[in-house]
């Protein structure tokens, strides 16, 4: 079965800074990955996803890689912003339909004014 | 566009009793499907449906039904409300291709009492 874990749990870091978050799972044999970010009250906003074949995707001052071999993935967020602040979830897709999707627990990311 | 929209935001049950989460969509996916989500359980697929009349069990479907008339709407029945249901229950919805990103819905905070 699937494990996805999302380290750390909780970050935060003053405003300007760069700041990685990580996602590894236990099985390579995987679909595509999707970073989502969550507001306090808020449903789950697609952020990014990499297929299998891909080693990463780029949206503004996000970036995503994925080592499918190692079994990690790594959401890089360049000169934060307190508009950052928000829980970051990673969700592997070994299924193939969006069945197939295991979710990290998420970091609670606060990025200090 | 309003994408996945959810009813009610807010509700508290009595134990026993029973009620139907809404979800409806507009971007004629194939898919859509439930997930609670718990303090330290992250997200959990409880049912999930791949076109009108096509429905299936996901990890924790006890104590829910589903069903699927129309592509746009896939309502939640809870049976017989149980203190355990107490959750934040969100509704998703993707094209079936794989590597379709997820689209939520803002969800369903309930209380059962």
């Amino acid at each position: 079965k699937q494990e996805v874990t999302q380290i750390p749990a909780a970050l935060s870091v003053p405003e300007g800074e760069n700041l990685v978050l990580n996602c590894s799972f236990t099985d390579s044999a995987i679909y595509n990955l999707q970073w989502f970010r969550q507001d306090p009250g808020k449903g789950l906003t697609s952020l990014l996803l990499i297929q299998s074949s891909q080693r990463e995707q780029t949206s503004g001052r996000l970036n995503a890689s994925l080592d499918k071999s190692s079994g990690r993935s790594t959401l890089y967020i360049a000169a934060s912003q307190p508009g950052d602040s928000a829980t970051y979830l990673c969700a592997v897709n070994s299924g193939g339909g969006a069945d197939g999707l295991t979710f990290g627990k998420g970091t609670h990311l606060i990025i200090q004014p | 566009n309003a994408g996945v929209t959810q009813t009610p935001k807010f509700q508290v049950l009595k134990t026993g009793q029973s009620m139907t989460l809404q979800c409806a969509q507009d971007m004629n996916h194939e898919y859509m499907s439930w997930y609670r989500q718990d303090p330290g359980m992250g997200l959990r697929l409880i049912h999930y449906s791949v076109g009108a009349g096509i429905t299936d069990q996901g990890e924790v479907p006890n104590g829910y039904n589903v069903s699927r008339s129309t592509t746009e709407d896939f309502p939640l029945r809870l049976l017989s409300a149980a203190p355990s249901q107490t959750s934040v229950y969100f509704c998703a919805s993707s094209y079936w291709e794989k590597g379709s990103p997820l689209h939520f819905g803002n969800g369903t905070r309930l209380t059962v009492t």
